[in-house]
């Protein structure tokens, strides 16, 4: 079975400054899919992210960024120039890109829990 | 498109009764997932429809636990007589699956069981 590990339960940043989140998985498959999600407090859970297992290219989207290193099985979230909106809950997670009924649902992490100081 | 809606927003039972959320996914999904989200913890996967076929059932769902999708549209998860552990938030989430591999989440039902 597929695990998803987050072992930052909190991380703070101050604003416009770098931060990075650590995830790492365990699997034997080769082709998947990672993702990050935000979720806001009181907020739904909102697509960060995402990154198919097939490209060895990190993903990016604007100031957020990944780190996907396939051996190592890592997938860790960079923001730049932090923002205060940036503060909320982040979930990485994982999902087989087999087919079939047990393949499409998403395994999460624990969350980090990110704060932005002004 | 409006979203991934969830009804209600909050629910507080006494143990023992009844309840039932609704979800109305984003109308051109096919694909919609309730998960299950306690304090602290990452959302755990409940259950899986394409259209109206119930797929996947994780262990998670106890007998107590039933969800439907009519017609392949909004989906109901219904808890029979509830236990203070059932206390959680459940999400909803709906998507194209295959090579559209994200999904849309609702705001969630907050469940307490009092």
């Amino acid at each position: 079975a597929q695990t998803v590990t987050q072992s930052q339960p909190e991380m703070s940043v101050q604003e416009a400054e770098t931060v990075t989140l650590s995830c790492t998985y365990d699997t034997s498959e080769s082709d998947y899919y990672l993702f990050w999600y935000k979720q806001p407090p009181s907020r739904q859970m909102i697509l960060v992210i995402r990154q198919e297992a097939y490209k060895q290219q990190n993903a990016t989207e604007n100031r957020f960024s990944v780190n996907f290193q396939k051996a190592a099985k890592s997938f860790s979230l960079k923001i730049s120039d932090s923002q205060l909106g940036d503060a909320a809950m982040y979930f990485c997670a994982y999902r087989s890109a087999r087919y079939g009924g047990s393949q499409g649902n998403l395994i999460f992490g624990k969350g980090t829990k990110l704060s932005v100081k002004p | 498109d409006t979203g991934v809606s969830q009804n209600p927003r909050h629910k507080i039972t006494k143990r023992g009764q009844n309840v039932t959320f609704r979800c109305d996914p984003i109308s051109e999904h096919n694909r919609l997932y309730w998960y299950r989200q306690t304090l602290g913890q990452g959302p755990e996967f409940l259950t899986y429809f394409q259209n109206e076929a119930q797929l996947e059932k994780s262990r998670l769902l106890s007998d107590r636990f039933s969800a439907e999708r009519p017609k392949g549209s909004f989906s109901t998860l219904e808890i029979q007589r509830t236990e203070q552990g059932d206390s959680a938030m459940y999400l909803c989430a709906s998507g194209t699956g295959g090579v559209n591999y994200g999904y849309t989440f609702g705001s969630g039902t907050r469940l307490t069981v009092v």
